[in-house]
């Protein structure tokens, strides 16, 4: 099972749009709308931002959103705000693995996103 | 609001065995869902562990499966990790999750604990 692919680390300034690409195989990203993002800010617990691609859990602001094509996921980040800045990982369901007990989420490497 | 709270030893000797619980509060564990474990090493990305499902299913990371048990206590209402044989690689955060729809994604997790592997 492969980690997924995401750029070290973005950047915009506020007000803007940000876009952070997650990339997988037809494995992964590419063959199922299983993907999720999460927000991690520095000593805190990672956050579920987006999942099944599209989703927005309840209280997740529409800021963020998720799209897909091909084998790579992207998130959207809209009018950037300083509270932004934080880690960011995409995950996807992975038919890639070696039981039938396996656990079938990978994470991508994450992203810092930084607001300047 | 669903709630979990890790407990157990920060620290832990090289090639002991890690003991660590999920209390869950404002959800019954009996009710569905899954319930697992995620760890990030220091400055490192997040590395699924395992899960079991509340009727008693678990699921493991291939990389781990060897050392890896989940159980769940419906009674106590919280769930257990062992990570047994432990290296100083293993030194990271352990969160605890639920896991949303068929283990897919993670919607509430644990604030974390940091366990050090260590003489």
């Amino acid at each position: 099972q492969s980690a997924l692919t995401q750029p070290a680390s973005v950047s915009g300034s506020p007000g803007q749009s940000i876009t952070i690409s997650c990339t997988g195989t037809s494995s992964d990203v590419g063959g199922f709308n299983y993907v999720s993002w999460y927000q991690q800010h520095p000593g805190r617990a990672p956050k579920l931002l987006v999942f099944d691609v599209t989703n927005r859990p309840s209280g997740v602001s529409n800021r963020f959103s998720g799209s897909k094509s091909g084998n790579t996921a992207s998130l959207t980040i809209s009018g950037l705000q300083a509270e932004d800045e934080a880690d960011y990982y995409c995950s996807s369901y992975t038919s890639s693995t070696s039981y039938s007990s396996s656990i079938t989420v990978i994470f991508g490497g994450g992203t810092k996103l930084t607001v300047l | 609001q669903v709630q979990l709270q890790e407990s157990g030893a920060g620290l832990v000797k090289p090639s002991e065995t890690l003991s660590l619980t999920c209390a869950v509060s404002g959800f019954s564990i009996s009710s569905g869902y899954y319930w697992g474990w995620i760890r990030q090493p220091p400055g490192k990305g997040l590395e699924p562990i395992g899960s079991i499902y509340h009727s008693g299913e678990s699921y493991y990371s291939p990389s781990l499966r060897s050392r890896v048990t989940v159980s769940v206590d419906t009674s106590k209402n919280q769930f257990s990790l062992r990570l047994s044989s432990m290296t100083a690689a293993d030194t990271a955060v352990y969160y605890c999750v639920r896991g949303g729809r068929g283990n897919l994604f993670f919607d509430f997790w644990g604030q974390g604990t940091l366990v050090t592997v260590s003489s």
